[in-house]
């Protein structure tokens, strides 16, 4: 199993301009979680989806958006990039049951210029 | 208004010892405590996790301490092998709704020496 796929690794982009994180898992998880880290800072909750269809917004989803038409797939979107938006974002998925942990991806390191 | 704090940035230990990484949380309706390790390069691993209701558990070389009164957590490592070397996130769960979301802490870089 490859777990949870994060696609690219690295990216630079030009202030203003869009792009899509991609983020596919293959254990079948319901849940399904993007987070940003910030050098010095823990992880923080940009958006997370519970199935297929589902989103909602988490602690800071200001500047993207998402959408899960699979229980497979969680793509980011940031529509106009802006510096503060540089950071190290992680896609996670689990299981529903409270006991499950999360499963991450190696993560997209982003850099907006 | 940071609900988990992680006030200790680095630690550094010799192999053999043991080694004990700090976490605190505010909000009492927190159920559920997970501590992940993180290498560089590489997303966060699922390392151990305590629910609310217990005070302890063990696995291996790692042990999680949950005191509720202090709203205060720990993670005990013995002994520390220089592979544990990575940064440690103590993470919570809970609150209304069961969407998993979890509440990081700003992370301890745990270095072991030969």
């Amino acid at each position: 199993n490859a777990g949870v796929t994060q696609t690219p690794k690295f990216r630079i982009l030009k202030i203003g301009q869009s792009m899509t994180l991609q983020c596919t898992q293959d254990m079948n998880h319901n849940y399904m979680y993007w987070y940003r880290q910030d050098p010095g800072m823990g992880l923080k909750l940009i958006y997370y989806s519970v199935g297929a269809g589902i989103t909602d917004k988490g602690e800071v989803p200001n500047g993207y958006n998402v959408s899960r038409s699979t229980t497979e797939d969680f793509p980011l979107r940031l529509e106009l990039a802006a510096p503060s938006q540089t950071s190290v974002y992680f896609c996670a998925s689990s299981y529903p049951e409270l006991t499950q942990p999360q499963h991450f991806g190696d993560g997209t390191r982003l850099s907006i210029l | 208004d940071q609900q988990v704090k992680q006030n200790s940035p680095s630690l550094s230990v010799q192999e053999g010892r043991i080694s004990i990484l700090n976490c605190d949380y505010t909000n009492s309706m927190f159920d559920y405590f997970l501590w992940y390790k993180k290498y560089p390069a590489e997303g966060p691993t699922f390392l151990i996790s305590i629910s609310s209701i217990k005070d302890k558990n063990e696995d291996g070389r790692f042990t999680v301490f949950l005191n509720k009164s202090a709203k205060h957590l720990s993670l005990h490592i013995v002994p520390s092998q220089p592979g544990d070397s990575a940064v440690y996130f103590c993470a919570a769960r809970g609150g209304s709704g069961n969407t998993g979301k979890l509440i990081f802490g700003q992370g301890t870089t745990l270095q072991v020496k030969p």
